[in-house]
């Protein structure tokens, strides 16, 4: 099974307008992270965002806010007033603490093209 | 400025022969990683390496080798016995505690020719 599932291949979001990218997980871990990551076409990952499992709040960074559920074992990216250089590949990843290596389990990814 | 850096940006090689990636990072961090990206697709993990002179196969460890001499340095070479070797590589690198958030190099794009 799927540990990590981003839905969305692919997304068109009009310039200035929030984005919602989708993530749900599967653990069975009590201790867990959930992290966000943009890859622009030159290919390099970027850290956006971080989420423990025992985290009150939800996670904030700048125009990056997730959106935890953990009852839904979702935790979806939040990108308010988009612009153009949002444009991009974003992934959501997992690692769970029970796991003595420190391994991330990554989603497929969404495309996102943020038009003018 | 800290960093992880990646050389080269572009590798081409015949079949047959073994080519060696490189990664450095000046983040004193304990851990590091090598992914492998195909177009399209999500990060699989190749090696990765918690400490000094230890490491660990990822998912798809097979037809490739990796040192950890230095913290600083985790190079991988892609062996020959790699049959689909044609793909984006990226290392990563992470403090080995607390979040333990990974960060990346620019990555190394290779083509067998």
């Amino acid at each position: 099974a799927q540990k990590i599932t981003q839905t969305q291949p692919g997304m068109f979001v009009q310039e200035k307008e929030a984005v919602t990218l989708d993530c749900t997980y599967d653990t069975s871990d009590p201790s867990y992270g959930l992290f966000w990551y943009k890859q622009p076409s030159s290919g390099e990952m970027i850290f956006l965002i971080y989420q423990g499992s025992y985290d009150q709040q939800n996670a904030t960074e700048g125009r990056y806010s997730l959106n935890f559920q953990k009852a839904r074992k979702s935790a979806n990216l939040v990108i308010s007033a988009s612009q153009l250089g949002d444009s991009a590949m974003y992934f959501c990843a997992m690692r769970e603490g029970s796991s003595s290596n420190y391994q991330l389990i990554w989603g497929a990814g969404t495309k996102l093209i943020i038009k003018p | 400025d800290g960093g992880i850096t990646q050389s080269p940006k572009y590798l081409f090689r015949k079949e047959g022969q073994n080519v060696t990636l490189s990664c450095e990072q000046n983040l004193n961090h304990d851990a590091m990683y090598w992914y492998r990206q195909d177009p399209g697709q999500g990060l699989r993990l190749i090696y990765y390496s918690q400490i000094v002179n230890d490491f660990q196969k990822g998912d798809i460890a097979e037809g490739y080798s990796v040192s950890r001499e230095k913290k600083e340095s985790f190079p991988l070479t892609v062996t020959s016995a790699q049959k689909n070797p044609t793909a984006f590589y990226l290392c990563a690198s992470s403090a080995g505690q607390g979040p333990d958030t990974q960060y990346f190099g620019p990555g190394t794009r290779l083509t067998v020719l």
